[in-house]
């Protein structure tokens, strides 16, 4: 039973334009969020994170977006850049600051063209 | 200060071997944790280590297991491999655990091929 689901396995858009990657989760005790970008050959890095108490985080050309009561979250980037083509996971965990495993999505594969 | 270190980087094994994969944790680091990333199933959580102890575990097999040193490096060893072992695994080490999302970095991975 899959926790975190991405159900886009790729994505595609134009240089400058908005990417929106989509997460759906179904545990309720999950109360942090991640975002996780991965080139291949390298390990997953940390892009942003969001907890159950807000619904908005931004760092940057990055926005989370949260809506506890859908319990989805969503990955802004604007303007999308060339260098953002990468795979992009998100992850979910239950306590911030206890020593929790991350349940991470399938993945989204997001393609920026010149 | 160097990043999690992961040895080796690749590694083919034959079907009803073992194999052990190594992970050294940025220096202060006492939460290690492992998963496995395949194309099939996405990055699971097999399990995590804090203070040489195992303090979270996965749904794997009895198969999967590991331990971690007083230096906090750690070590996974899977006996009887199978295929479906085949996979990219993946350590990361944090002061903590997986709440302390800036501080959990993972390595490159150990890219394991069983045929």
């Amino acid at each position: 039973d899959q926790q975190v689901k991405q159900n886009s396995p790729s994505l595609s858009v134009q240089e400058g334009r908005i990417s929106i990657l989509n997460c759906d989760y179904t545990n309720s005790m999950f109360d942090y969020f991640l975002w996780y970008k991965k080139y291949p050959a390298e390990g997953p890095t940390f892009l942003i994170s969001i907890s159950s108490i807000k619904d908005k985080n931004e760092d940057g050309r990055f926005t989370v977006f949260l809506n506890k009561s859908a319990k989805h979250l969503s990955l802004h980037i604007v303007p999308s850049q060339p260098g953002d083509s990468a795979v992009y996971f998100c992850a979910a965990t239950k306590g911030l600051n206890a020593g929790n495993m991350l349940t991470f999505g399938g993945g989204t594969r997001l393609m920026v063209k010149p | 200060k160097a990043g999690v270190t992961q040895t080796p980087r690749y590694l083919i094994k034959t079907r009803g071997q073992q194999v052990t994969l190594s992970c050294s944790p940025i220096s202060g680091h006492r939460s290690v944790s492992w998963y496995q990333q395949t194309p099939g199933q996405g990055l699971q959580f097999l399990f995590e280590y804090f203070s040489e102890t195992q303090r979270n575990k996965g749904n794997f097999p009895g198969r999967f297991s590991g331990r971690q040193f007083s230096n906090s490096r750690s070590e996974m060893n899977v006996s009887t491999l199978e295929l479906g072992d085949s996979a990219l695994y993946l350590c990361a080490s944090s002061l903590a655990g997986a709440g302390q999302a800036k501080g959990y970095t993972f390595g490159s991975g150990t890219r394991l091929t069983v045929v």
